[in-house]
């Protein structure tokens, strides 16, 4: 089946230690995205990639980083930098091009708890 | 950044009735996109809008793309347990690659 798998599903870290979110997606979508969700808040653009080897910052970018070397591929490094990394984290692919370029699909979310 | 006026941001209703939400803007957008998340997972896509005035339903929901360009609105008819969940709209605004979300809105029904 084509989607958007992310993992792990919980990820408890401790506090001063980086971790990275796993995405990966089969449906041969050009872009890519992070988002971090909040309790009851709406979604942030973390980063995103609209080609291979390519990417630029969202709104909230600081103590995050990202790689894109392969087009299905898009992980999410927590950086120690991250003063308050405790969220919901949600990768969203979508096409780029022809009308529903700008349809966003998401994975199933990663949780990530700093202990 | 850019940010969507979501309301109501949450609701409580009997099963069987009518919900509406919308989402507003100063803003112009090119699409207007709604979206479904329950709770532990990722939002679903439910319906996509690309055109001043368009209405499009899926099932027991329409939406439509304000004639302004700068609102949408999502209806759901007849509501049965199962829509329970948060709404989010998304807009795209004109010449971006980014979304904009709405801060959502949280459905409960009582049955």
């Amino acid at each position: 089946d084509g989607g958007i798998t992310q993992s792990p599903k919980y990820l408890f870290r401790k506090e001063g230690q980086n971790v990275t979110l796993s995405c990966e997606q089969n449906l041969n979508h050009d872009a890519m995205y992070w988002y971090r969700q909040d309790p009851g808040q709406g979604l942030r653009l973390i980063y995103y990639s609209q080609i291979v080897n390519d990417f630029q910052k969202g709104d909230i970018a600081e103590g995050y980083s990202v790689s894109r070397e392969k087009k299905e591929s898009f992980p999410l490094t927590v950086t120690s930098a991250q003063k308050n990394p405790t969220a919901f984290y949600l990768c969203a692919s979508s096409p780029t091009s022809g009308r529903v370029g700008n349809e966003q699909f998401f994975g199933p979310g990663t949780r990530l708890t700093v202990l | 950044g850019q940010q969507l006026n979501q309301s109501p941001q949450s609701m409580f209703i009997q099963e069987g009735e009518d919900v509406s939400m919308n989402c507003t803007s100063s803003s112009i957008f090119n699409t207007w996109l709604w979206y479904k998340q329950e709770p532990g997972e990722g939002p679903v896509l439910l319906i996509a809008l690309y055109k001043a005035g368009e209405l499009t339903s899926n099932g027991r929901l329409t939406a439509q793309f304000g004639i302004t360009r700068k609102d949408s609105f999502l209806n759901i008819s007849a509501s049965i347990p199962s829509d329970v969940g948060i709404y989010f709209c998304a807009g795209q605004l004109q010449g971006a690659q980014k979304l904009v979300f709405g801060q959502g809105t949280r459905l409960t029904i009582n049955p």
